[in-house]
Protein backbone atom coordinates (compact mmCIF):
# COMPACT_ATOMS: atom_id res chain seq x y z
CA UNK A 1 0.00 0.00 0.00
CA UNK A 2 1.12 3.65 -0.07
CA UNK A 3 3.35 5.40 2.28
CA UNK A 4 3.97 8.74 2.77
CA UNK A 5 6.66 10.16 4.67
CA UNK A 6 7.14 13.86 5.55
CA UNK A 7 9.82 16.53 6.83
CA UNK A 8 10.20 18.55 8.99
CA UNK A 9 8.33 17.34 11.63
CA UNK A 10 8.58 20.86 13.00
CA UNK A 11 9.70 24.14 11.28
CA UNK A 12 10.09 27.20 13.16
CA UNK A 13 10.37 30.40 10.54
CA UNK A 14 10.42 34.26 11.30
CA UNK A 15 7.44 36.15 10.05
CA UNK A 16 7.80 37.45 6.46
CA UNK A 17 10.13 34.23 5.95
CA UNK A 18 9.37 31.27 3.72
CA UNK A 19 8.24 27.80 4.86
CA UNK A 20 8.90 24.84 2.84
CA UNK A 21 7.15 21.19 3.83
CA UNK A 22 8.48 18.37 1.82
CA UNK A 23 6.56 14.75 0.83
CA UNK A 24 7.28 11.34 -0.57
CA UNK A 25 5.26 8.60 -1.53
CA UNK A 26 5.58 5.50 -2.30
CA UNK A 27 2.91 4.15 -4.92
CA UNK A 28 3.63 5.33 -8.53
CA UNK A 29 0.08 5.37 -8.97
CA UNK A 30 -0.73 8.28 -6.85
CA UNK A 31 -2.37 10.81 -8.69
CA UNK A 32 -3.99 13.44 -5.98
CA UNK A 33 -2.09 14.70 -3.34
CA UNK A 34 -3.56 17.51 -0.99
CA UNK A 35 -2.27 19.24 1.72
CA UNK A 36 -4.25 20.12 5.14
CA UNK A 37 -4.19 22.32 7.65
CA UNK A 38 -4.73 21.56 11.26
CA UNK A 39 -5.34 24.82 13.42
CA UNK A 40 -5.49 24.18 17.60
CA UNK A 41 -8.37 22.04 18.47
CA UNK A 42 -9.75 21.75 15.28
CA UNK A 43 -9.86 18.97 12.65
CA UNK A 44 -7.88 19.63 9.47
CA UNK A 45 -9.03 22.10 6.55
CA UNK A 46 -7.78 21.23 3.03
CA UNK A 47 -5.82 24.35 2.04
CA UNK A 48 -4.12 23.06 -1.24
CA UNK A 49 -3.92 20.28 -3.97
CA UNK A 50 -2.53 18.90 -6.58
CA UNK A 51 -3.18 16.19 -8.94
CA UNK A 52 -0.81 14.13 -11.01
CA UNK A 53 -0.78 15.91 -14.59
CA UNK A 54 0.06 19.49 -13.26
CA UNK A 55 3.57 20.16 -11.53
CA UNK A 56 2.68 23.19 -9.84
CA UNK A 57 0.07 25.03 -8.55
CA UNK A 58 -0.82 28.05 -7.08
CA UNK A 59 -2.31 30.17 -4.29
CA UNK A 60 -2.19 33.46 -2.92
CA UNK A 61 0.67 32.73 -0.91
CA UNK A 62 0.73 28.76 -1.21
CA UNK A 63 1.96 27.16 -3.64
CA UNK A 64 2.35 23.05 -4.45
CA UNK A 65 5.06 21.46 -6.79
CA UNK A 66 4.75 17.53 -7.73
CA UNK A 67 7.67 15.53 -9.05
CA UNK A 68 6.50 12.32 -10.17
CA UNK A 69 9.50 10.86 -11.65
CA UNK A 70 11.19 11.36 -8.00
CA UNK A 71 7.54 10.97 -6.05
CA UNK A 72 7.69 13.46 -4.12
CA UNK A 73 5.99 17.02 -3.49
CA UNK A 74 6.16 19.78 -1.69
CA UNK A 75 4.35 22.60 0.01
CA UNK A 76 5.99 26.57 -0.26
CA UNK A 77 4.46 29.22 2.05
CA UNK A 78 5.52 32.90 1.22
CA UNK A 79 5.70 35.81 3.53
CA UNK A 80 4.55 33.71 6.45
CA UNK A 81 2.37 34.99 8.96
CA UNK A 82 1.56 33.99 12.35
CA UNK A 83 -1.65 32.94 11.29
CA UNK A 84 0.32 30.16 9.45
CA UNK A 85 1.28 28.76 12.10
CA UNK A 86 -0.51 24.86 12.36
CA UNK A 87 -0.12 21.58 11.79
CA UNK A 88 0.46 20.86 8.09
CA UNK A 89 -0.34 16.89 6.65
CA UNK A 90 0.65 15.95 3.02
CA UNK A 91 -1.68 12.94 1.51
CA UNK A 92 -1.49 11.09 -1.10
CA UNK A 93 -3.89 8.90 -3.17
CA UNK A 94 -4.22 6.70 -6.26
CA UNK A 95 -7.17 6.30 -8.47
CA UNK A 96 -8.28 2.53 -6.92
CA UNK A 97 -10.95 2.65 -3.82
CA UNK A 98 -8.70 3.04 -1.50
CA UNK A 99 -8.49 5.56 1.30
CA UNK A 100 -6.41 9.28 1.85
CA UNK A 101 -2.92 8.33 3.49
CA UNK A 102 -1.43 11.31 5.17
CA UNK A 103 1.82 11.61 6.27
CA UNK A 104 3.05 12.11 10.03
CA UNK A 105 2.68 16.01 10.04
CA UNK A 106 4.90 19.06 10.17
CA UNK A 107 4.02 21.71 13.21
CA UNK A 108 4.68 25.22 12.03
CA UNK A 109 5.49 28.09 13.92
CA UNK A 110 5.86 31.56 12.77
CA UNK A 111 7.84 33.82 15.02
CA UNK A 112 6.33 37.46 14.75
CA UNK B 1 -24.35 25.01 5.67
CA UNK B 2 -23.39 22.91 8.82
CA UNK B 3 -20.25 21.10 8.87
CA UNK B 4 -19.48 17.51 10.30
CA UNK B 5 -19.97 17.52 13.57
CA UNK B 6 -18.82 15.07 16.34
CA UNK B 7 -19.93 14.17 19.74
CA UNK B 8 -18.67 14.24 22.47
CA UNK B 9 -15.78 16.65 22.46
CA UNK B 10 -13.79 15.02 24.84
CA UNK B 11 -14.27 11.49 27.08
CA UNK B 12 -12.64 10.05 30.15
CA UNK B 13 -13.07 6.30 30.25
CA UNK B 14 -11.00 3.41 32.04
CA UNK B 15 -9.35 0.37 30.60
CA UNK B 16 -11.68 -2.08 30.14
CA UNK B 17 -14.64 -0.35 28.92
CA UNK B 18 -15.89 0.34 26.08
CA UNK B 19 -16.94 4.42 23.90
CA UNK B 20 -19.29 5.08 21.37
CA UNK B 21 -18.74 7.70 19.25
CA UNK B 22 -20.77 10.25 16.77
CA UNK B 23 -20.19 12.01 13.69
CA UNK B 24 -22.94 13.80 11.61
CA UNK B 25 -21.08 14.26 7.92
CA UNK B 26 -22.33 17.10 6.11
CA UNK B 27 -25.94 17.33 4.39
CA UNK B 28 -25.39 15.04 1.21
CA UNK B 29 -22.13 13.22 1.75
CA UNK B 30 -22.50 9.50 1.92
CA UNK B 31 -18.86 8.65 2.81
CA UNK B 32 -17.85 8.77 6.18
CA UNK B 33 -14.24 8.15 7.42
CA UNK B 34 -12.93 7.77 11.11
CA UNK B 35 -9.13 8.17 12.00
CA UNK B 36 -6.93 8.28 14.49
CA UNK B 37 -4.66 10.83 15.53
CA UNK B 38 -1.92 10.57 18.08
CA UNK B 39 1.38 12.57 18.55
CA UNK B 40 3.91 11.65 16.11
CA UNK B 41 1.54 9.21 14.27
CA UNK B 42 0.12 11.45 12.18
CA UNK B 43 -3.76 10.72 11.08
CA UNK B 44 -4.24 6.83 10.89
CA UNK B 45 -6.74 5.23 8.96
CA UNK B 46 -9.62 3.58 10.62
CA UNK B 47 -12.41 2.47 8.69
CA UNK B 48 -14.57 4.25 5.47
CA UNK B 49 -18.16 3.74 5.17
CA UNK B 50 -20.35 4.62 1.92
CA UNK B 51 -23.87 4.00 1.99
CA UNK B 52 -24.58 1.93 5.36
CA UNK B 53 -21.75 -0.57 4.02
CA UNK B 54 -17.88 -0.62 5.24
CA UNK B 55 -15.87 -0.05 1.63
CA UNK B 56 -12.34 0.13 3.50
CA UNK B 57 -10.70 -1.24 6.78
CA UNK B 58 -7.62 0.26 8.32
CA UNK B 59 -4.77 -1.79 10.28
CA UNK B 60 -6.33 -1.75 13.62
CA UNK B 61 -7.89 -4.48 15.81
CA UNK B 62 -11.08 -6.00 16.08
CA UNK B 63 -11.88 -4.17 19.08
CA UNK B 64 -12.28 -0.93 16.91
CA UNK B 65 -15.75 -1.04 14.52
CA UNK B 66 -18.33 1.51 12.98
CA UNK B 67 -20.83 1.65 11.49
CA UNK B 68 -23.30 3.98 9.45
CA UNK B 69 -27.09 4.29 9.30
CA UNK B 70 -29.19 5.67 6.19
CA UNK B 71 -29.25 9.22 7.31
CA UNK B 72 -25.32 8.84 6.68
CA UNK B 73 -24.38 9.36 10.13
CA UNK B 74 -21.76 7.33 11.56
CA UNK B 75 -20.85 5.95 14.96
CA UNK B 76 -17.51 3.90 16.14
CA UNK B 77 -17.29 1.82 18.97
CA UNK B 78 -14.01 0.48 20.62
CA UNK B 79 -14.40 -2.08 23.03
CA UNK B 80 -12.40 -3.06 26.26
CA UNK B 81 -10.24 0.29 26.20
CA UNK B 82 -6.77 0.37 26.16
CA UNK B 83 -4.59 2.92 27.78
CA UNK B 84 -2.98 3.34 24.23
CA UNK B 85 -6.30 3.68 22.63
CA UNK B 86 -6.09 7.66 23.77
CA UNK B 87 -6.13 9.71 21.06
CA UNK B 88 -8.06 12.24 19.11
CA UNK B 89 -10.41 10.61 17.26
CA UNK B 90 -11.55 12.30 13.86
CA UNK B 91 -14.40 12.05 11.11
CA UNK B 92 -14.27 13.08 7.91
CA UNK B 93 -17.12 13.36 5.34
CA UNK B 94 -17.11 13.44 1.49
CA UNK B 95 -19.95 12.92 -1.27
CA UNK B 96 -18.18 9.82 -2.37
CA UNK B 97 -15.50 8.88 -0.96
CA UNK B 98 -12.55 6.77 -1.09
CA UNK B 99 -10.98 6.86 -4.60
CA UNK B 100 -12.78 9.66 -5.93
CA UNK B 101 -10.22 12.35 -5.27
CA UNK B 102 -12.46 14.62 -3.19
CA UNK B 103 -11.99 17.08 -0.82
CA UNK B 104 -12.47 15.70 2.77
CA UNK B 105 -14.48 17.66 5.62
CA UNK B 106 -12.72 16.84 9.25
CA UNK B 107 -15.10 17.53 12.36
CA UNK B 108 -13.42 18.76 15.46
CA UNK B 109 -12.52 15.22 16.48
CA UNK B 110 -13.44 13.63 19.94
CA UNK B 111 -10.29 13.71 22.73
CA UNK B 112 -10.72 10.19 24.65
CA UNK B 113 -8.49 9.80 27.12
CA UNK B 114 -8.24 6.24 28.87
CA UNK B 115 -7.14 6.18 32.44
Amino acid sequence: GENVEQHPSTLSVQEGDSAVIKCTYSDSASNYFPWYKQELGKGPQLIIDIRSNVGEKKDQRIAVTLNKTAKHFSLHITETQPEDSAVYFCAAIDSGNTPLVFGKGTRLSVIA
Amino acid sequence: KAGVTQTPRYLIKTRGQQVTLSCSPISGHRSVSWYQQTPGQGLQFLFEYFSETQRNKGNFPGRFSGRQFSNSRSEMNVSTLELGDSALYLCASSRTGSGANEKLFFGSGTQLSVL
